[in-house]
């Protein structure tokens, strides 16, 4: 089945800084790729997603880039703000598997003020 | 429009019982997928049903169970509960057939003790 593993799983940067979490995928099959937030007590929220046929998404200060040959996809976060920490999941599906996500281990983000 | 709502939101049991979530999507969603979210392995998919069929099964002992009504409603169930259940038992809902948003309720906190 499919493996998602991304890194780092604790991140820590400064109000203003950019922020890059990164995830790799095994099955070539999968073609969606969304990436959520969770905040403490809460469930995850879906952020942005990607899906195969386009190597790059940009909403605001979030932007998910995929590389479909090398199996990885990126999330980056631009100016930073206290309120983005939280811990971010990325994930990967195939388009026949209904709703089933594959997700990745998450990354604790940290904005320090 | 109200979101997605799970109960009970925590709850405690001892091993070798048995323990019933509940879930009522969004309305008009007719997918509705369970996760179970844990320190150590992260956020495993267990199944996933539209309209009253499952349609998606994770890798989880007979134990785990679910069905969901014809109003969309879900229900999981554990029987035989062990240490290891104990978990955040996340809900999503979605109103598309196949791969996209989910939208998660906050969750179900099972504790076995």
């Amino acid at each position: 089945g499919e493996n998602v593993e991304q890194h780092p799983s604790t991140l820590s940067v400064q109000e203003g800084d950019s922020a890059v979490i990164k995830c790799t995928y095994s099955d070539s099959a999968s073609n969606y790729f969304p990436w959520y937030k969770q905040e403490l007590g809460k469930g995850p929220q879906l952020i942005i997603d990607i899906r195969s046929n386009v190597g790059e998404k940009k909403d605001q200060r979030i932007a998910v880039t995929l590389n479909k040959t090398a199996k990885h996809f990126s999330l980056h976060i631009t100016e930073t703000q206290p309120e983005d920490s939280a811990v971010y999941f990325c994930a990967a599906s195939k388009g026949n598997a209904g709703n089933m996500l594959t997700f990745g281990g998450g990354t604790r983000l940290m904005v320090k003020p | 429009k109200a979101g997605v709502t799970q109960t009970p939101r925590y709850l405690i049991k001892t091993r070798g019982q048995q323990v019933t979530l509940s879930c009522s999507p969004i309305s008009g969603h007719r997918s509705v997928s369970w996760y179970q979210q844990t320190p150590g392995q992260g956020l495993q998919f267990l199944f996933e049903y539209f309209s009253e069929t499952q349609r998606n099964k994770g890798n989880f002992p007979g134990r785990f169970s679910g069905r969901q009504f014809s109003n969309s409603r879900s229900e999981m169930n554990v029987s035989t509960l062990e240490l290891g259940d104990s978990a955040l038992y996340l809900c999503a809902s979605s109103g598309g057939t196949n791969t996209g948003e989910l939208f998660f309720g906050e969750g179900s906190r099972l504790t076995v003790l």
